[in-house]
C-alpha cells in the first residue's frame, strides 16, 4: 500500500526567504506525482504536476522535483511571501486502474510572516 | 460549469440522521471522484465514477455510505445513521476522462460535515 509522507509537518518562516518542503513515498511505480495548496475554506489548488518519466517542473517561484527511485520529491518556494501561507499536499497518483484513486501525504502547513 | 461545486458547504447534523452531500462537476467531465478529509490528515480516496457506473468504491468505509451518479453528471453521497466519526471535510473532484497523462483533476471547496 502506497505511503506518502510529508516533512516538516509545519514551518513559519519570514517573508523572503527560500524554502523547500520534502515529501516521500514508499512504491516507486507511480503515474505521476502532483503538489496542490489548500486554503481554508477553499478547494484544493494545483501547483505542479510531474509526469513519472520526468525529473521537474517549475511554474514563477515554486520548482518541484521527482526522484522515482529514491521515493521522493520536494517543493522548492523562491523568496516566499505572506500570500504563499497555505497548506501544502504531496499526491501521489498510481495510474492504471488506480488512476485517480490519489494517495495524498498529511500536509506541511506553511506560515510566512511579513 | 466553471468549477466544481459542492453542496451544502456546511452540514451540521445530530448522530443517527441521513446526510446527503451534492457534487456538481465541470460540464463534459465524464470522471468523478469522492474524497474525505479528516482534521489534520490528508484527503483519502472513497469512490470513483466513470460516466454513470461506479468504477471503484473500495474507498468506502462501511455500508452506510453510498454513492450514486444517475445521470453521469451531478453525484450525491448518501450517509445513513451518521456517526460522530463521520465528521470530516468532504471532497469531490472532476477530471475530463480517466487515463490520460494531460488529466488533472479538479477539486471542489467540499462540504464539511459534523455530527454531533
Amino acid at each position: 500500500k502506497q505511503e506518502v509522507t510529508q516533512i516538516p509537518a509545519a514551518l513559519s518562516v519570514p517573508e523572503g526567504e527560500n524554502l523547500v518542503l520534502n515529501c516521500s513515498f514508499t512504491d516507486s511505480a507511480i503515474y505521476n506525482l502532483q503538489w496542490f495548496r489548500q486554503d481554508p475554506g477553499k478547494g484544493l489548488t494545483s501547483l505542479l504536476l510531474i509526469q513519472s518519466s520526468q525529473r521537474e517542473q517549475t511554474s514563477g517561484r515554486l520548482n518541484a522535483s521527482l526522484d522515482k527511485s529514491s521515493g521522493r520529491s520536494t517543493l522548492y518556494i523562491a523568496a516566499s511571501q505572506p500570500g504563499d501561507s497555505a497548506t501544502y499536499l504531496c499526491v501521489v497518483n498510481a495510474g492504471g486502474t488506480s488512476y485517480g484513486k490519489l494517495t495524498f501525504g498529511q500536509g506541511t502547513i506553511l506560515t510566512v510572516h511579513p | 460549469g466553471a468549477g466544481v461545486s459542492q453542496t451544502p458547504s456546511n452540514k451540521v447534523t445530530e448522530k443517527g440522521k441521513y446526510v446527503e452531500l451534492r457534487c456538481d462537476p465541470i460540464s463534459g467531465h465524464t470522471a468523478l471522484y469522492w474524497y474525505r478529509q479528516s482534521l489534520g490528515q490528508g484527503p483519502e480516496f472513497l469512490i470513483y465514477f466513470q460516466g454513470t457506473g461506479a468504477a471503484d468504491d473500495s474507498g468506502l468505509p462501511n455500508d452506510r455510505f453510498f454513492a450514486v451518479r444517475p445521470e453521469g453528471s451531478v453525484s450525491t453521497l448518501k450517509i445513513q445513521r451518521t456517526e460522530r466519526g463521520d465528521s470530516a471535510v468532504y471532497l469531490c473532484a472532476s477530471s475530463p476522462r480517466r487515463g490520460s497523462g494531460a488529466n488533472v483533476l479538479t477539486f471542489g471547496a467540499g462540504s464539511r460535515l459534523t455530527v454531533l
